[in-house]
């Protein structure tokens, strides 16, 4: 069974500092690695992709991949209270039964305070 | 234009009682998908329709739940003897091209279904 880790948190971090989100993935072979972001009580929507190993950044936000590691992370800068909802790392999966689907970690929550 | 739909948000039943959950994808989607998720749980596959192929139903907890995909567009997934343990939000996503296209076709979600057994 793939597998997608992440800490459920809750991560607290002042407004304006760095919030720092960590995924961690079984699937050795994945390629194509993906961030979304769910408020309480609304569905999920995608705010960064990422399928090539370093930084990519998208405004506040930077997806980071390390691959030998099998590791991927989500920077948010300036954080604001906005930015307070819980954020889901998602594998795409390559085999093993998970062929061709999204697999999603549980989720960190992320409170971002005045 | 109108994104994914899904009616109803939410659904209080009875143990025993039958269900159905309605997912109007995006137009021109051929792609879409059911996912589950519980209280502290991440997302769980359900079922994948894309165009006119089989579904992909490998991700069905059990046979009482089924799903269906009428002229390619609204999907209708029936839990038949819900449970307690049934009882969970239903996300239901649509994307462009599914999985031809690889990982790069991005899935747009619902608002959900929360469905309550009692």
């Amino acid at each position: 069974q793939k597998e997608v880790e992440q800490n459920s948190g809750p991560l607290s971090v002042p407004e304006g500092a760095i919030a720092s989100l960590n995924c961690t993935y079984s699937d050795r072979v994945s390629q194509s690695f993906f961030w979304y972001r769910q408020y309480s009580g609304k569905s999920p929507e995608l705010i960064m992709s990422i399928y090539s190993n370093g930084d990519k950044e998208d405004g506040r936000f930077t997806a980071q991949l390390n691959k030998a590691s099998q590791y991927v992370s989500l920077l948010i800068r300036d954080s604001q209270p906005s930015d307070s909802a819980t954020y889901l790392c998602a594998v795409w999966g390559t085999g093993g039964g998970s062929q061709g689907n999204l697999i999603f970690g549980k989720g960190t929550k992320l409170s971002v305070k005045p | 234009g109108a994104g994914v739909s899904q009616s109803p948000s939410n659904k209080v039943t009875e143990k025993g009682k039958d269900v159905e959950l309605r997912c109007d994808p995006i137009s021109g989607h051929t792609a879409l998908y059911w996912y589950r998720q519980s209280l502290g749980q991440g997302l769980e596959f359900l079922i994948y329709f894309q165009g006119n192929s089989a579904p992909d139903k490998s991700g069905l907890p059990s046979d009482r739940f089924s799903a269906e995909r009428t002229g390619g567009s609204v999907s209708t997934l029936t839990i038949q003897r819900t449970q307690q343990e049934d009882s969970a939000v239903y996300l239901c996503a649509s994307s462009l091209v599914g999985r031809p296209s690889g990982a790069a076709d991005t899935q747009y979600f619902g608002p959900g279904t929360r469905l309550t057994v009692l």
